[in-house]
């Protein structure tokens, strides 16, 4: 596609409730990453993709959030038991491959998440 | 662990300045720096990746510098305009990887008047 897109564009819940973020990247691109962003913050990484392996998932804050990447492209952000800290934007962003200095990110619009 | 900090926090010109954001890093072992734009309530939007090897990066009117040793980044805007008003962010890697793990500062939000 033309840009980075994520589905829903906002997202509420109440608290206790399983949710599921959807990216899809940039055709081509290998690497995909997920960040997430609180209000006047800039993004903290989650986690990030190369092909359909999570190379890095250090920024995972706690095993109720796991992402996965099935086919080397669209990723969904899994997030259990939905706290109400977990509100958030959470956005995606990928480039055409996580193993290179040219590694120029582009980002999706974020899918904002407000847990009840 | 990599910090990235950003001044000033806040910035507020004339239409047609000339201006400087800052961007400073706490580990130097880097091998490139992003710099991003964000409009309220979106996503954000690549401005300049600039690669350790290189000094600059232009585009347009924009001009970003990268010091390694200095652990410093500058983002230059020329001749500003009312459409520049954003927040500005730049993003280091964490450790010496090419920036899958991007540590962000928290932005200059800019405000150009007409």
């Amino acid at each position: 596609g033309a840009g980075v897109s994520q589905t829903p564009s906002n997202k509420v819940t109440e608290k206790g409730k399983y949710v599921e973020l959807r990216c899809d990247p940039i055709s081509g691109h290998t690497a995909l990453y997920w960040y997430r962003q609180s209000l006047g913050q800039g993004p903290e990484f989650l986690i990030y993709f190369q092909g359909t392996g999570a190379a890095d998932d250090s920024g995972l804050p706690n095993d109720r959030f796991f992402a996965v990447r099935p086919e080397g492209s669209v990723s969904t952000l899994k997030i259990q038991r939905t706290e109400r800290g977990d509100s958030a934007v959470y956005l995606c962003a990928s480039s055409l491959t996580g193993t290179s200095p040219y590694n120029e990110q582009f980002f999706g619009p974020g899918t904002r998440l407000t847990v009840l | 662990k990599q910090e990235v900090t950003q001044i000033p926090a806040a910035l507020s010109v004339p239409e047609g300045e000339n201006l400087v954001l800052n961007c400073s890093f706490t580990d130097s072992a880097i091998y490139n720096l992003q710099w991003f734009r964000q409009d309220p309530g979106k996503g954000l939007t690549s401005l300049l990746l600039i690669q350790s090897s290189q000094r600059e990066q232009t585009s347009g009117r924009l001009n970003a510098s990268l010091d390694k040793s200095s652990g410093r980044s500058t983002l230059y805007i020329a001749a500003s305009q009312p459409g520049d008003s954003a927040t500005y962010l730049c993003a280091a890697p964490q450790g010496d990887n090419y920036g899958q793990n991007f540590v962000f500062g928290p932005g200059t939000r800019l405000s150009v008047l007409p």
